[in-house]
């Protein structure tokens, strides 16, 4: 079935640090791939999205790109700051651009120390 | 930007109960809402899928007749864990979704706790 990878944290980083979230995947389909946020207390929010190969989804800094060879799609800040503090889920649908229900990973959650 | 709201936000109720919780779209009207439930360090699963006016459908292993999901109108979904037993205690998250949009918006979840 399908499935989705990422790794597990939690993370901590410094301010102003470069970060990268690993994640991969599995589908029997063509994916849409995403990366959902979601900070304390509060519901999980769309952070960005890529629906075919070598597409790059961006959004407040953040950047992934769909690799289709390497099954991947790495989630990636050049400089973080400690409001990013957050858990990140990678996610994938195999059923149309994210219309349909959702694969999750684990979750990551991300500590940045100022 | 979309906002989805549940409840109750958390619940505890005794083993035999039944539970209803509740999902609203609060700005747009949700042609479709999924339901979601997520183990403590687990991934979020889904559980089932809602069209408005339709009978919802389910996902392989999880039991339509326990997990009763009612989709009567375009802002409201409802969940209802029947004889609620221990091992149903999860956190239970729904999203929506509105007609030509392929973006998903999710509420903040339910904490349910059977005793």
């Amino acid at each position: 079935g399908d499935s989705v990878t990422q790794m597990e944290g939690p993370v901590t980083l410094s301010e102003e640090a470069f970060l990268t979230i690993n994640c991969t995947y599995t589908a029997t389909g063509y994916p849409s791939l995403f990366w959902y946020v979601q900070y304390p207390g509060e519901g999980l929010q769309l952070l960005l999205k890529a629906t075919k190969a070598d597409d790059k989804g961006s959004n407040k800094g953040f950047e992934a790109t769909y690799r289709k060879e390497t099954t991947s799609f790495h989630l990636e800040k050049g400089s973080v700051q400690v409001s990013d503090s957050a858990v990140y889920f990678c996610a994938l649908s195999v059923r149309g651009g994210g219309a349909d229900g959702l694969t999750f990973g684990k979750g990551t959650h991300l500590i940045i120390q100022p | 930007g979309a906002v989805v709201s549940q409840h109750p936000s958390w619940v505890i109720c005794k083993s035999g109960t039944s539970v209803k919780i509740e999902c609203r779209s609060l700005d747009f009207q949700a042609t479709t809402m999924f339901w979601y439930r997520q183990f403590p360090k687990q991934s979020l699963m889904l559980m089932a899928t809602s069209n408005e006016g339709s009978k919802a459908t389910y996902e392989q292993g999880v039991e339509k007749d326990k997990f009763l999901i009612n989709h009567a109108s375009l802002t409201l979904s409802t969940l209802t864990v029947t004889s609620a037993h221990p091992e149903d205690s999860s956190f239970y998250i729904c999203s929506a979704r509105g007609s030509g949009v392929d973006t998903q918006y999710f509420g903040p979840g339910t904490r349910l706790t059977v005793l």
